[in-house]
């Protein structure tokens, strides 16, 4: 099964700044997705990472917010900038692609749980 | 569009106890069911799945049945243990969707020894 790590785990920050979260995979994947999960509720889809070119993202997400690039088809990275209290949530990586567990529709990594004072 | 509805939570249960953790769907076309699982401060861990009407999925004394004519996929086990404390998301995907998921909103179980 593929290792996915993502960096930092945990944080806490100021409201105002951004934070940068990373995505590693130890194999090339086709596809990356980012998630966010707020307090007490359920994943909710930000955007389709794609590698080269601009990000796919779900409504009531935009680009200027929620920056993401993708390099190459390892690593991905996802900014929350100018953070406010409502940010704080975990924020997931997934990644489909081949050589990986083909039962499963995405493997995740273990989050970053992000808390905005 | 596609939707996942479970149970409201959370769920407090003695050790042993039965578990049943209810989820219906809607979705166009023929979804594939999926129980994740996530333990503290993990990620999600596939549990099982079913890809098609009657398939039952299990893994580690769970199961889950795709009920096609009654949009379900009810997660059972028929003795909980104190290490299945986690939160569980019902999830679903359609084929042609990208490989993208809809979760439902979760439940946390605590199994109290």
């Amino acid at each position: 099964s593929a290792v996915i790590s993502q960096k930092p785990s945990r944080d806490i920050c100021q409201r105002g700044t951004s934070l940068t979260i990373q995505c590693q995979v130890d194999s090339q994947v086709t596809m990356m997705f980012w998630y966010r999960q707020q307090p007490g509720q359920s994943l909710t889809l930000i955007a389709t990472a794609n590698q080269g070119s601009e990000a796919t993202y779900e409504s009531g997400f935009v680009i200027d917010k929620f920056p993401i690039s993708r390099p190459n088809l390892t690593f991905s990275t996802l900014t929350v900038s100018n953070m406010s209290p409502e940010d704080s949530s975990i924020y997931l990586c997934s990644v489909v692609g081949p050589g990986l567990d083909s039962n499963q529709p995405q493997h995740f990594g273990d989050g970053t749980r992000l808390s905005i004072l | 569009g596609d939707s996942v509805t479970q149970m409201e939570g959370p769920v407090t249960l003695s050790e042993e106890a039965f578990l049943t953790i209810n989820c219906t769907y809607t979705a166009t076309g023929y979804p594939s069911l999926f129980w994740y699982v996530q333990y503290p401060g993990e990620g999600l861990q596939l549990l099982l799945k079913a890809t098609k009407a009657d398939d039952k999925g299990s893994n580690k004394g769970f199961e889950a049945t795709y009920r096609k004519e009654t949009t379900s996929f009810h997660l059972e086990k028929g003795s909980v243990q104190v290490s299945d404390s986690a939160v569980y998301f019902c999830a679903l995907t359609t084929t042609g969707a990208n490989s993208k998921l809809t979760f439902g909103k979760g439940i946390t179980l605590s199994v109290r020894p």
